[in-house]
């Protein structure tokens, strides 16, 4: 089973500051294979990227994913003030994992 | 455009079978395009994936949970449902039914469900 690791566990900054958050996973996972979710309090997780660095439908430009491997990153270049939220990392295999998440709070 | 709603108790005591019922609208649950999914968040804490079926019968369960759970698709009422037995406090979360084909793009609402006598 992967284990998906997520580092910083809280990430505090400002509006406007670039946001970077790290996932690093216990074996190498397929490019195609790696997500990252949004989710904000009381409402389920929305889709941000795919296949490590593909945009899903309606996500702004200001949000990008990297890497391969076990280190993928999503960036958030200028944090929006509804960006503060918690960020979780996904992979898929024969089997689907989370990170623990990621909080991005406003410093 | 594909809407998932989950359904059933919300309060389950312990010891006993955890239903849930994610009704598919806006789209067939026989469609190849996705993968229709379980996932969980206990109050406060992150997203556990629960398990997963293809509209082929495949099915894909969490190791650590795939003695207590089944996962089924009802063609003719376009729904999957979720059955997780023998249920303690610790299985108390918001259960989600997401859909995709292998990140999950469309979600439900989520439905709170607590395991208590």
């Amino acid at each position: 089973e992967i284990v998906l690791t997520q580092s910083p566990g809280t990430l505090s900054l400002s509006p406007g500051e670039r946001a970077t958050l790290s996932c690093r996973a216990s074996q190498s996972v397929s490019s195609s294979y790696l997500a990252w979710y949004q989710q904000k309090p009381g409402q389920a997780p929305r889709l941000l990227i795919y296949g490590a660095s593909s945009r899903a439908t309606g996500i702004p430009d200001r949000f990008s994913g990297s890497g391969s491997g076990t280190d993928f990153t999503l960036t958030i270049s200028r944090l929006e003030p509804e960006d503060f939220a918690v960020y979780y990392c996904q992979q898929y295999g024969l089997t689907w994992t989370f990170g623990q998440g990621t909080k991005v709070e406003i410093k | 455009q594909l809407q998932l709603q989950e359904s059933g108790p919300g309060l389950v005591k312990p010891s006993e079978t955890l239903s849930l019922t994610c009704t598919v609208s806006g789209g067939s649950i026989s469609s190849s395009s996705y993968y229709w999914g379980w996932i969980r968040q206990p109050p406060g804490k992150g997203l556990e994936w629960i398990g997963s079926i293809y509209y082929s019968g495949s099915t894909y369960y969490n190791p650590s949970l795939k003695s207590r759970v089944t996962i089924s698709v009802d063609t003719s009422k376009n729904q999957f449902s979720l059955k997780l037995s023998s249920v303690t406090a610790a299985d108390t979360a918001v259960y989600y039914c997401p859909a995709g084909y292998d990140a999950f793009d469309i979600w439900g609402q989520g439905t709170m469900v607590t395991v208590s006598s």
